[in-house]
């Protein structure tokens, strides 16, 4: 099955520099990959997401890349802000239905400074 | 985009009873949703994958006896944890997926005394 690796574990940064997440995987047949924030309690919530047909994606402050060479894919964000603050989980799946599956990487703590 | 809800947010049983967790996708129809547990301060971990109308496929290590699902109908997926004990106290949230994306429901935490 396949195996999402994700590090650091935890990233510290001040407000207004860039945090950059990766992410590695293991099965080279996963083509849908996603980024969730997840504040204390709550729920995750989908900030971006890229498909293996592309290498890039940009969403304002926040961008995605492929590596499907190397199987490893990052989360950039940029002009970090304090409610930025929250955990990150990369995932990967085989989009290949509704029923296809997500495997989770095990999350990083961003904390932003003021 | 999709809406998934959970009942109940929270709640708190004794060791050994028995709780249902309904997991609801309000604007659309869901023949295929996924639960998952998330422990304090760990990743989302997939139970099952509930299918409506037939029975969920459960992930290695997951007791089916013990998470008994339920997928009646296309909005509606329940999870029974039976016979609960400490060390089933999480974090239970659900999902389904459409167009591509995975919708969460807000979670239900579970705590067992």
């Amino acid at each position: 099955g396949e195996n999402v690796e994700q590090h650091p574990s935890t990233l510290s940064v001040q407000e207004g520099d860039s945090a950059v997440i990766k992410c590695t995987y293991s099965d080279s047949a996963s083509n849908y990959f996603p980024w969730y924030k997840q504040e204390l309690g709550k729920r995750p919530q989908l900030i971006i997401d890229i498909r293996s047909n592309v290498g890039e994606k940009k969403d304002q402050r926040i961008a995605v890349t492929l590596n499907k060479t190397a199987k490893h894919f990052s989360l950039h964000i940029t002009e970090t802000q304090p409610e930025d603050s929250a955990v990150y989980f990369c995932a990967a799946s085989r989009e290949s239905g509704a029923n296809s599956k997500l495997t989770f990487g095990k999350g990083i703590t961003l904390s932003v400074r003021p | 985009g999709a809406v998934v809800s959970q009942h109940p947010s929270w709640v708190i049983c004794k060791s050994g009873t028995s709780v249902k967790i309904e997991c609801r996708s309000l604007d659309f129809q869901a023949t295929t949703m996924f639960w998952y547990r998330q422990f304090p301060k760990q990743s989302l971990m997939l139970m099952a994958t509930s299918n409506e109308g037939s029975k969920a496929t459960y992930e290695q290590g997951v007791e089916k006896d013990k998470f008994l699902i339920n997928h009646a109908s296309l909005t509606l997926s329940t999870l029974t944890v039976t016979s609960a004990h400490p060390e089933d106290s999480s974090f239970y949230i659900c999902s389904a997926r459409v167009s591509g994306e995975q919708f969460f429901g807000p979670g239900t935490r579970l705590t067992v005394l």
